[in-house]
């Protein structure tokens, strides 16, 4: 079964930390990974859309990364702000063309 | 470029009344989605379209919900009768192929 698993469910860091989000996919056939953040109530952005052939993808304080090998991703966060505080989804496209979401991680950034 | 705009954003309704969600993708994306989300957890692939055609509904509970994509734009979504269970967000989302996904603000559904 395809799974996408995000640890932990939630963190909370200081204002101005660096800070690193996980997630860990159950298979490595993939097509990309895409990296969203929703705010309650809201529907989901996109921050960062890694392909399959890639290894990361940086978008001003964000940086996301790719193992395939290891079913691993990373999205680091540098320089933590309190408009960081959000729920972050990491969303798998598998080779059968499935997106599969993990449950997130409910970010808190303390000011 | 608008995004997938959907409609109503929020809608309250009485327990077996029927319900409908809209959704317009961004223009040129063939692949729609429909995910339901219920709180706390990540969204789940309610129903997958390539252009008007289903080509994933193996998660839709058909003896309840219903989809149409009429001329492959765009689509909605029913449940007739809504239950309490259904209480949740539903989102729309539409992509072209190599691309991500792009996601409309959801429509939050109170069913009481």
């Amino acid at each position: 079964k395809q799974e996408v698993t995000q640890i932990p469910a939630a963190l909370s860091v200081p204002e101005g930390e660096n800070l690193v989000l996980n997630c860990s996919f159950t298979d490595s056939a993939i097509y990309n990974l895409q990296w969203f953040r929703q705010d309650p109530g809201k529907g989901l952005t996109s921050l960062l859309l890694i392909q399959s052939s890639q290894r990361e993808q940086t978008s001003g304080r964000l940086n996301a990364s790719l193992d395939k090998s290891s079913g691993r991703s990373t999205l680091y966060i540098a320089a933590s702000q309190p408009g960081d505080s959000a729920t972050y989804l990491c969303a798998v496209t598998f080779g059968n063309e499935k997106l599969t979401f993990g449950t997130g991680t409910r970010l808190t950034i303390i000011p | 470029e608008a995004g997938v705009v959907q409609s109503p954003r929020y809608k309250i309704i009485e327990k077996k009344q029927p319900v409908a969600f809209w959704c317009n993708p961004i223009s040129g994306h063939n692949t729609l989605y429909w995910y339901l989300q219920n709180l706390g957890q990540g969204p789940e692939l309610l129903i997958r379209y390539e252009n008007e055609e289903a080509v994933d509904d193996s998660q839709l509970p058909k003896d309840r919900f219903s989809a149409e994509r009429l001329k492959g734009v765009d689509s909605t979504l029913k449940i007739q009768p809504a239950e309490l269970g259904d209480s949740a967000v539903y989102l729309c989302a539409s992509s072209a192929r190599g691309d991500g996904y792009t996601f409309g603000s959801g429509t939050r559904l109170t069913v009481v």
